[in-house]
């Protein structure tokens, strides 16, 4: 059964900080990982990495995939309040998306 | 507009009833998959249906049950053997079962008193 794990499960910064947020995944057969950003209902995409793509970057996020630890990260910098968010990472594989617990992200101004 | 609907947003109900949630899309997306999301628990799979009057069972489908009537609709039943029905409940599609990206409805909060 396919493993997604993040951490920390919460974290409170202040407006302008840079965080990290961690993922590590134990899966059978590595197809891609995902993360989205839950701000209060519907999940919306962020970024998608493979074997073959494992930096991805837009505005202030990017994320990196270590094919080695089996984890990816995704930054943010200079944070603002609209980041304030669940940050969800996933697998995708056997046609279907794996979740990890997410991550609440708190900006605080 | 396209998009995913899930209706109502806010469903209560008394324990021991069985509660039907509503999913449509007009994407015209093969794919559709239930989630559910508890506080700290991430988003879990429930079922999901990768064509027409075809469906699979998720990673936590005992109390649920859905059909696959036609392809913009994917009814979720949450029935009376579901033990802990109260969580938020989030729809979604894909252009077909191998495609990565899900597109989310905006979710239904049951409550179950």
């Amino acid at each position: 059964e396919d493993k997604v794990v993040q951490s920390p499960l919460s974290l409170v910064v202040h407006e302008g900080d840079t965080v990290t947020l961690n993922c590590s995944y134990e899966v059978t057969n590595f197809r891609s990982l995902l993360w989205y950003k839950q701000e209060k209902k519907a999940p919306t995409f962020l970024f998608m990495l493979t074997s073959s793509g494992i930096e991805k970057k837009s505005g202030r996020l990017s994320s990196i995939l270590d094919k080695k630890e089996l984890s990816s990260i995704l930054n943010i910098t200079a944070t603002q309040t609209g980041d304030s968010a669940i940050y969800l990472c996933a697998h995708f594989g056997n046609e279907k998306l794996t979740f990890g617990t997410g991550t609440r992200l708190t900006i605080i101004p | 507009d396209g998009g995913i609907t899930q209706s109502p947003k806010y469903l209560f109900r008394k324990e021991g009833q069985n509660v039907t949630l509503s999913c449509e899309q007009n994407l015209n997306h093969d794919a559709m998959y239930w989630y559910r999301q508890d506080p700290g628990q991430g988003l879990r799979l429930i079922y999901y249906s990768q064509i027409v009057n075809d469906f699979q069972k998720g990673d936590i489908a005992e109390g649920y049950s859905v059909s696959r009537e036609k392809k913009e609709s994917f009814p979720l039943t949450v029935t009376s053997a579901q033990k802990n029905p109260t969580a938020f409940y989030l729809c979604a599609s894909s252009i077909h079962r191998a495609s990565y990206e899900q597109y989310f409805g905006p979710g239904t909060r049951l409550t179950v008193t």
